[in-house]
């Protein structure tokens, strides 16, 4: 059983096109991350919300905690936005471990 | 600051021998956490660090496994003795808290043989 589950597993797209990573889970979270990990291998965290939607350039990311979901969009793909795509949650009521998806792989090509 | 350092960042160790990671987060931020990444399983948080106190070791896979935070500048994670399912590529991040964004390390790429 995964706690947490992402959609599609595997995505490509041509430049330009609008992207969506779906994320949802089934335990209760304070917050959710997106990490993206990039083909050399390094991590970095795109965002961190427990509420609404955050924007940061083309990149946007919601949250319904009701529906237990949570959608990253790119805008105007480029290829600089290939990379792996994770959603992490650390469990409210469970202690203190972290739960992750297995990653989203984006392809955007020229 | 120069973000979260990690060393080495490549180890070969035969079956059997010592590894020590080595992780400095930024200056400042009170929460550390160890993960381990590998084809199979993905990212696994491993042990996390608040004001250099282990709060939750339960990822940690056995007692090969431990980690240490003597100060707020300086961490470790030692595998004795290593196994080749030891092999992984094991990051390092630090945050102002468990629910703050984290800060990643580059990453120490472990092979076991």
């Amino acid at each position: 059983k995964n706690e947490v589950e992402q959609s599609p597993q595997n995505l490509t797209a041509q430049e330009g096109e609008f992207i969506t990573i779906n994320c949802s889970y089934s335990v209760g979270i304070s917050a959710l991350h997106w990490l993206q990990q990039h083909p050399g291998g390094g991590i970095v965290s795109l965002f961190m919300l427990s509420s609404g939607k955050k924007k940061h350039g083309r990149l946007i990311a919601t949250i319904n905690i009701q529906e237990k979901h949570s959608s990253l969009h790119i805008t105007a793909s480029h290829p600089r936005d290939s990379a792996v795509y994770i959603c992490a949650v650390p469990p409210a009521n469970t202690g203190n471990q972290f739960y992750f998806g297995t990653g989203t792989s984006l392809t955007v090509i020229p | 600051d120069a973000g979260v350092i990690q060393s080495p960042r490549h180890e070969v160790t035969e079956m059997g021998q010592e590894v020590t990671l080595r992780c400095k987060p930024i200056s400042g931020h009170n929460s550390l956490f160890w993960y381990r990444q590998t084809m199979m399983r993905g990212l696994e948080l491993l042990i996390y660090f608040n004001n250099n106190v282990p709060i939750d070791d339960s990822g940690m896979p056995e007692d090969r496994f431990s980690a240490k935070m003597p100060n707020a500048s300086f961490s470790t994670l030692k595998i004795q003795p290593s196994e080749p399912r030891d092999s992984a590529v094991y990051f390092c991040a630090s945050s102002s808290g468990r629910l703050y964004e984290q800060y990643f390390g580059p990453g120490t790429r472990l092979t076991v043989t």
